[in-house]
């Protein structure tokens, strides 16, 4: 089945303590990204990958870094999670090349709870 | 910059009444895709629609159906009859040819329920 997996779905920390969810998708999509959803603000953008080892930064990635080292993978890293990150994540993936590739519709994960207390 | 404003925070109706979701967008670029994503109460966020800025062809499926006005940059959608399962929070989002299609861009999301 086609999909983008995340984990974990639900996770509880402290300030500071270094945290990273994971993204995998089976799709072998180049383009993947991030994003946070909190109530009366949609849903933003973190950052986003074209591809493998090519990441470029969203509309909020203050707090935030990210790695593509494989096709497959984007892991969202909180180096030192802040209360004001508690939020719902999401990641997502695309194909982004070939013809009319704007078009094509994101797939997302089931998404990741996250409180940081 | 993009931007996407869906007006209504929440919308409540009672079951079998029709609703129309409202979305706004505002872009420079003349090549962009407009996209219409339900989020149920489960939380998953599921694709209804797309449209791209050549394409103003309004499209019925089942009950729901969309109205794309460039002229207005509004990409409305409507649910007919709606239903309790039709309950859940609706995104519109903007993607534009700038840069490559790299951003989207959601608004803010429209929240609907529907009474029995």
């Amino acid at each position: 089945e086609a999909q983008v997996t995340q984990n974990p779905r639900y996770l509880i920390t402290v300030t500071g303590k270094k945290l990273t969810v994971t993204c995998s998708q089976n799709m072998n999509h180049e383009y993947m990204s991030w994003y946070r959803q909190d109530p009366g603000l949609g849903l933003r953008q973190i950052y986003y990958s074209m591809n493998v080892e090519v990441t470029d930064k969203g509309d909020v990635p203050e707090g935030y870094k990210v790695s593509r080292k494989e096709k497959r993978n984007f892991p969202l890293i909180l180096e030192s999670p802040s209360p004001n990150q508690t939020s719902l994540y999401f990641c997502a993936s695309r194909r982004s090349q070939g013809a009319n590739s704007g078009a094509n519709v994101l797939t997302f994960g089931a998404g990741s709870r996250l409180t940081v207390l | 910059a993009q931007k996407v404003t869906q007006a209504q925070t929440e919308i409540s109706v009672v079951e079998k009444e029709d609703v129309t979701l409202d979305c706004v967008y505002e872009t420079r670029d003349t090549t962009y895709y407009l996209f219409w994503y339900k989020q149920p109460p489960s939380g998953e966020l599921v694709f209804l629609i797309r449209r791209n800025s050549f394409d103003e062809q309004n499209e019925i499926s089942g009950r729901y159906s969309w109205n794309f006005q460039k002229s207005t940059s509004s990409f409305n959608f409507t649910i007919t009859a709606s239903q309790v399962v039709d309950s859940a929070v609706y995104f519109c989002a903007l993607r534009v040819s700038t840069g490559g299609y790299q951003k989207v861009t959601f608004g803010t999301g429209t929240k609907l329920q529907v009474i029995p």
